[in-house]
Formats: structure tokens, sequence, C-alpha cells
């Protein structure tokens, strides 16, 4: 299957700084990515959905300025903690779609564990 | 409203025994559906997928899941399972549109046990 490489992994940060976490597409073009958040034990919760070459589409509740999406190639979103505080703490996962076909289906990346101190 | 509901949190069961992972969807539109495994701090890897056609379905890992378009349910199965399969299983489904997103069940923790 399609490898979505998502970097880095583990990610510790300071509070009050910014941290970036990439989501790439290896071995396919993704038009379209999405960023999901995941709690302790908790299902993943959509944060936004990034579009090649356009503004993300972000889910209700979810803050646009703090949570920077970029999507500027079609193998690449960039997910920007902005001011980072320990409640932002948690597990961000990036998923991409293949375009084309009947399912257009999605591969997920491994996930980044932000923890803010 | 769309939603998934994952009817058992957590599933404790013996190594070689059979199992089953229950998922319920509620939607208006043709859906495609998915299960998806989570392993500790990883992303999510796809077991399997319903898109049309047959409604037994068979995945990765020995996987199973009929899809029942009358009881909108899309169980999870599997004949015997390992150690290794101790995991978070999440059930998903998005409507056919190629726009629509992924909506996600609360997610199953399974837990095989010597």
């Amino acid at each position: 299957g399609a490898v979505v490489s998502q970097h880095p992994s583990r990610v510790i940060c300071k509070s009050g700084t910014s941290v970036k976490i990439e989501c790439r597409s290896l071995d396919f073009q993704a038009t379209t990515m999405f960023w999901y958040r995941q709690f302790p034990k908790q299902s993943l919760m959509l944060m936004a959905t990034s579009n090649e070459g356009s503004k993300a589409t972000y889910e209700q509740g979810v803050e646009k300025d703090k949570f920077l999406i970029n999507h500027a190639s079609l193998t690449l979103s960039t997910l920007t903690v902005t001011s980072a505080h320990p409640e932002d703490s948690s597990f961000y996962i990036c998923s991409a779609r293949v375009e084309g076909g009947v399912s257009a289906e999605a591969f997920f990346g491994q996930g980044t564990r932000l923890t803010v101190v | 409203a769309q939603s998934v509901t994952q009817l058992d949190s957590q599933v404790p069961v013996f190594e070689e025994a059979p199992v089953e992972l229950r998922c319920n969807y509620s939607s208006s539109v043709s859906v495609y559906l998915f299960w998806y495994v989570q392993y500790p701090n990883q992303g999510l890897q796809l077991l399997l997928k319903y898109l049309s056609g047959s409604t037994l379905v068979k995945g990765i890992n020995g996987f199973e899941a009929e899809f029942n378009k009358s009881q909108t349910s899309f169980h999870l199965r599997k004949p015997s399972v390992h150690i290794s399969d101790t995991a978070e299983y999440f059930c998903a489904f998005r409507g056919s549109s190629n726009t629509g997103k992924l909506i996600f069940g609360q997610g199953t923790t399974l837990q095989v046990k010597p």
C-alpha cells in the first residue's frame, strides 16, 4: 500500500514555543491530507482537511491561528502548533488520500507524540 | 447525523479463541466501511474495507468483516487470535462521495491473554 511518513515521531518542547510536524506521501500524490488529534485511549478527532494549494478547512472548535496547516505540494503537508501549551500535548496523526479509484482510501502516518513542558 | 458506534470499549479474550468486535453505523447515504488497527504510539493500519459487492470481506492478519445493510453493522471477526493481535481497533466509514471525511468509532481495545 501507499506510504505516509510523519516526522518527528516524538517531540518535547517548552511552553510558548512552536512545533512543526511534517506529513509526506512517499510514493503517491495526495491532493487531500487530514490532520487528527488523539487523546489517550480515545478515538481520532479530525482537526482539519488540507488541500494542496488552498487554505485548510478546519473543524468546528479548532483554532486555525493556533494550528497552522500548510499544504504546499502534492506530497507534503505541515502542521505547526504555535505558542504551544501543556494542554496541546497529544498524539497527532496525519493521513493522505489516494485520489481516483473507487474508495479514495486514506493512509495514515505513524503519528507524532507532542509533549509540552 | 452520521456516526459510528463501537459497542465494546474493551474485549478480553484468550489466545487462540475466536473474537468479534462490533460496529454499527448511522448514515443516510451509501457508505464505505473500514476497520483500522492501531498499535501503541503508532498510526493506523488498514485491516480491511467494504466498498461494494460481496458483504463478507477478508483482510490482513486473518481478520474478516461482514457488512449487514439492514442492521447497519460491520462487525470484525477472527477465528483464532494471537497475542500479537493485542491493539486498538477502530471502525470508520465515509460517504461514498469522494469528498467525504472519515468518521471514526470510539475504538475497541482487544486484549489477548495467554
